[in-house]
């Protein structure tokens, strides 16, 4: 498809258990964002890739998150271990930005409503 | 620390009328502003952006002001319509060029009523 593609759109798990949430950004975009959103709040940054660079994790909350982008396509975010708090829409985003170039808007996937038990 | 916020979490307008959803900034660094409108069980979709060089942008029924002194923006709907029913973000980011990220706000929800 022409957008970002993220799996599965629903993730029910029980609390301790590993989870891998996997997003399809647009073909040729370069950077990809994660973004969660717990209920009542805004858009929480996590991680950011651009191109080949290292990627900015300031945002991830603890060490139980991680996230990789394989061949600068396909990202996967993986949370360890996962408690209640965890519980969210993880969205990701991907855009063209380059350095040097104006901002581009990023383009979210519709997310994956994460439900820890 | 909230770097951007958006004081109304709700607002309700009439169609036809205008809808004002406000977003102040802390961090004198921001250089370029975005709006953001969000349908449930949909991701963010980008709908006006602003310079820091520019006090205004407008795109149809969609008009964005930035007021750098006071470190505060605001995007206006006019007329709104039903279909304007969202959540609206606002979003910051640094200065262009570099390697970045944007930094959101929590979000006002309006409705348009008929």
């Amino acid at each position: 498809g022409a957008g970002v593609s993220q799996s599965p759109s629903n993730k029910v798990t029980e609390k301790g258990k590993d989870v891998e949430l996997r997003c399809d950004p647009i073909s040729g975009h370069t950077a990809l964002y994660w973004y969660r959103q717990s209920l009542g709040q805004g858009l929480e940054f996590l991680i950011y890739f651009q191109g080949n660079s290292a990627p900015d994790k300031s945002g991830l909350p603890s060490d139980r998150f991680s996230a990789e982008r394989t061949g600068g396509s396909v990202s996967t975010l993986t949370i360890q271990r996962t408690q209640q708090e965890d519980s969210a829409v993880y969205l990701c985003a991907s855009s063209s930005h380059r350095r040097g170039t104006v901002n581009s808007p990023l383009h979210f996937g519709n997310g994956t409503r994460l439900t820890v038990t | 620390d909230q770097q951007v916020k958006q004081n109304s979490p709700s607002l309700s307008v009439q169609e036809g009328r205008i809808s004002i959803l406000n977003c102040d900034y802390t961090n004198s660094m921001f250089d370029y502003f975005l709006w953001y409108k969000k349908y449930p069980a949909e991701g963010p979709t980008f709908l006006i952006s602003i310079s820091s060089i520019k006090d205004k942008n407008e795109d149809g029924r969609f008009t964005v002001f930035l007021n750098k002194s006071a470190k505060h923006l605001s995007l206006h709907i006019v007329p709104s319509q039903p279909g304007d029913s969202a959540v609206y973000f606002c979003a910051a980011s640094p200065k262009t060029g570099t390697a970045s990220k944007l930094t959101f706000g929590t979000g006002t929800r309006l409705q348009v009523t008929l």
